[in-house]
C-alpha cells in the first residue's frame, strides 16, 4: 500500500519561508512523478507543481501563482519529496498535499500539512 | 490555460437517487484527459474516474464518467450514504499545467 506523509507545516509571517516534506513508502519512489496540491480553508483544490522522476529527466513545473517563490525537489535515497516555500503571502495559507502522479492525474494522496501565513 | 466550471454548486438528493454532475471546460480537453475526485470532510481527495470514463482501482461501478471535448459528466447511479461528499473535476491542459474545477457538493436532501 502506498503511503504519503507530509510534514513541516506551521505558522509563518508574510515574507517568511517554510520547507515541507513528504515521505513516501510502499512504492518505487525513484520512478514516481510527484506533485504538490494545496487547498485553502473551505476552498477548492489548486495544483502547485510537479517533479518528474530523474529517469524521465527530473523536469519541474510550477503553477503561475508560485513560480519563482516555491521550489520542488526530491531525494530518492530518502524516498522524500520537498517543497521549499519562500516569500510567503497570506494567500498561500492552505493545506498542502503531496500526491503521486498517474499519467495526467493524482492517484495517491497524503493527509496534508497545514501552512498558515499570518502576521 | 483551461478553466473548468462545475454545476450545480450543490446537489441535494436522497439515498438511492441518481446524481448527475457536470464539468465544463473553457477549451477542448486534449485527449479527454479529465478526471473526477471525491473528497469527504477532513480527508484527502480520492481519484474516481480518469480519461473521462475509466474507473480507478477499487471504485464501485455505480460511478461512471462520460463526455468529451468541453463537456463532461459524472453519474452516480444510486447514491449510497457514503457518497455524500464534494466532487471535483480536473483536467490536464497541456504544457504540464493541471486545473481543478470549483467542486460540486452532494448533500442529503
Amino acid at each position: 500500500e502506498v503511503q504519503l506523509v507530509e510534514s513541516g507545516g506551521g505558522l509563518v509571517k508574510p515574507g517568511g519561508s517554510l520547507r515541507l516534506s513528504c515521505a513516501v513508502s510502499g512504492s518505487t519512489f525513484s520512478n514516481a512523478w510527484m506533485s504538490w496540491i494545496r487547498q485553502a480553508p473551505g476552498k477548492g483544490l489548486e495544483w502547485v507543481g510537479l517533479i518528474k522522476s530523474e529517469t524521465d529527466g527530473g523536469t519541474i513545473d510550477y503553477a503561475a501563482p508560485v513560480k519563482g517563490r516555491f521550489t520542488i525537489s526530491r531525494d530518492d535515497s530518502k524516498n522524500t519529496l520537498y517543497l521549499q516555500m519562500n516569500s510567503l503571502k497570506t494567500e498561500d495559507t492552505a493545506l498542502y498535499y503531496c500526491a503521486t502522479d498517474f499519467w495526467f492525474y493524482f492517484e495517491h494522496w497524503g493527509r496534508g500539512t497545514l501552512v498558515t501565513v499570518s502576521s | 490555460d483551461i478553466v473548468l466550471t462545475q454545476s450545480p454548486a450543490t446537489l441535494s438528493l436522497s439515498p438511492g437517487e441518481r446524481a448527475t454532475l457536470s464539468c465544463g471546460a473553457s477549451q477542448s480537453v486534449n485527449g479527454n484527459y479529465l478526471a473526477w475526485y471525491q473528497q469527504k470532510p477532513g480527508l484527502a481527495p480520492r481519484l474516481l474516474i480518469f480519461d473521462a470514463s475509466s474507473r480507478a482501482t477499487g471504485i464501485p461501478d455505480r460511478f461512471s464518467g462520460s463526455g468529451s471535448g468541453t463537456d463532461f459528466t459524472l453519474t452516480i447511479s444510486r447514491l449510497e450514504p457514503e457518497d455524500f461528499a464534494v466532487y471535483y473535476c480536473q483536467a490536464y491542459g497541456g504544457s504540464r499545467i493541471f486545473t481543478f474545477g470549483p467542486g460540486t457538493k452532494v448533500d442529503i436532501k
